[in-house]
């Protein structure tokens, strides 16, 4: 069964340091999909990046970036230079192909607040 | 785009009575999706259409919860009796039907049952 773990509720860092979101996978599948979300004090979430299995490739985007190791099934995500507005709870979230179609699976999500 | 649009934002109820929420999700979407969420917790799956064909239920939903999307376009999620377990943050989102495509989430329905 897919299953996804953050396990650091409450992270709070000062602005302008890096900080590393954690996120552990289960999958039985070889073809699956990662993702981050952020879910500000405003409610919505918002789709931050993506991964999928083949590709494991580390990126960076911006002040963003994720470091992918299926060896660990860990997929973690880095805010460099944190900014007060990254103040939010971050989603890791695994989809896989199911019989019906797809799923998407959330973490519980880690809550990061940056204070100036 | 003018993205995901739930309605309402929020509803209060009293334990009983039936509610039903609406979700257009972005049109050219024909995926669309129903999570809850609770405080502090990550969004829940309870049930997903392609098109108009609902192709999944979680398991934990009960039978009060019921979901369509005919036509596939909108769709509407209604809980019939609520209880106050039922309180939470309901969310839909829609994707394309591309294995890779990211879940685009509305803003949510907030549901208090009293």
């Amino acid at each position: 069964a897919q299953k996804v773990t953050q396990a650091q509720t409450e992270i709070s860092v000062v602005e302008k340091e890096d900080v590393t979101l954690d996120c552990v996978y289960e999958t039985r599948d070889t073809t699956y999909y990662l993702f981050w979300y952020k879910q500000p004090p405003s409610g919505e979430l918002v789709f931050l990046i993506r991964r999928n299995s083949f590709d494991e490739q580390n990126e960076i985007s911006g002040r963003y970036s994720w470091n992918f190791q299926k060896s660990t099934s860990s997929f973690n995500f880095t805010i460099t230079a944190s900014q007060v507005v990254d103040s939010a709870v971050y989603f890791c979230a695994l989809s896989e192909a199911n019989n019906y179609g797809q799923n998407f699976v959330f973490g519980p999500g880690t809550r990061l607040s940056v204070l100036p | 785009d003018t993205g995901v649009s739930q309605d309402p934002r929020h509803k209060i109820t009293k334990r009983g009575q039936n509610v039903t929420f609406r979700c257009d999700p972005i049109s050219e979407h024909n995926r669309l999706y129903w999570y809850r969420q609770t405080l502090g917790q990550g969004p829940e799956f309870l049930t997903y259409f392609q098109n108009e064909a609902q192709l999944e239920k979680s398991r934990l939903l009960s039978d009060r919860f019921s979901a369509e999307r005919p036509k596939g376009s909108f769709s509407t999620l209604e809980i019939q009796r609520t209880e106050q377990g039922d309180s939470a943050m309901y969310l839909c989102a829609s994707s394309l039907r591309d294995m890779y495509s990211p879940l685009h989430f509305g803003n949510g329905t907030r549901l208090t049952v009293t």
